[in-house]
């Protein structure tokens, strides 16, 4: 049972528009979740955390919305860029020792200039 | 450049056969974790090591097994091979294997299992 989906596998967005990721969860107990970017034959590379007792996080271009009621979280990226384009992963996780980060199978976008 | 390497980057090999990955954590990290990234789907987490000891156990089969050594470098070794252990696996590290902090990744390591 997937703990952390992320139900749309692409999206495509034109260079200057807002890209939206969207990612829903099932465990009310998660305190942490986070965004990681991942380019071909690269590991992925942490973008954006939100911690559960904040509903925004913004960094540059990347903002974060946390929606708890709903169990759902999106990533705005505004404005998209061509270099933006690569597979963007969800993950999920417990602010206790011995815990690991549960991702969602990821979404991948393609930015057209 | 996230400071945590993997060798080998690619491995091909056959069936019944064993591999072993190793992990070099980013410097002052204590926590090591490794994931497998099969066709289709997302990273899933196998085991985790904080400073030589096993934290944290995933979806990690029997006939998988890793260790973390006194200089926190980490091996993942993978025996009885079979075709569907063909993956990309990932090693990460954190500071203090505590959710709230960023793990970093690796490149990964290529398997084929032919």
């Amino acid at each position: 049972d997937q703990q952390v989906k992320q139900n749309s596998p692409s999206l495509s967005v034109q260079e200057g528009r807002i890209s939206i990721l969207n990612c829903d969860y099932t465990n009310s107990m998660f305190d942490y979740f986070l965004w990681y970017k991942k380019y071909p034959a690269e590991g992925p590379t942490f973008l954006i955390s939100i911690s559960s007792i904040k509903d925004k996080n913004e960094d540059g271009r990347f903002t974060v919305f946390l929606n708890k009621s709903a169990k759902h979280l999106s990533l705005h990226i505004v404005p998209s860029q061509p270099g933006d384009s690569a597979v963007y992963f969800c993950a999920a996780s417990l602010n206790q020792a011995g815990t690991a980060l549960i991702f969602g199978k990821g979404t991948t976008l393609s930015v057209s200039s | 450049d996230s400071g945590v390497t993997q060798t080998p980057k690619h491995l091909i090999t056959a069936t019944g056969q064993r591999v072993t990955l190793r992990c070099s954590p980013r410097s002052g990290d204590l926590s090591v974790y490794w994931y497998q990234q099969s066709l289709d789907q997302g990273l899933q987490f196998l085991i985790q090591y904080y400073n030589g000891e096993e934290r944290a156990k995933g979806n990690i089969l029997e006939r998988f097994s890793a260790q973390q050594f006194p200089d926190l470098h980490s091996e993942l070794n993978l025996s009885s091979l079979e075709l569907g252990d063909s993956a990309l696996y990932f090693c990460a590290s954190s500071v203090d294997g505590r959710g709230r902090n960023e793990q970093f990744f690796g490149p990964g390591t290529r398997l084929t299992v032919l």
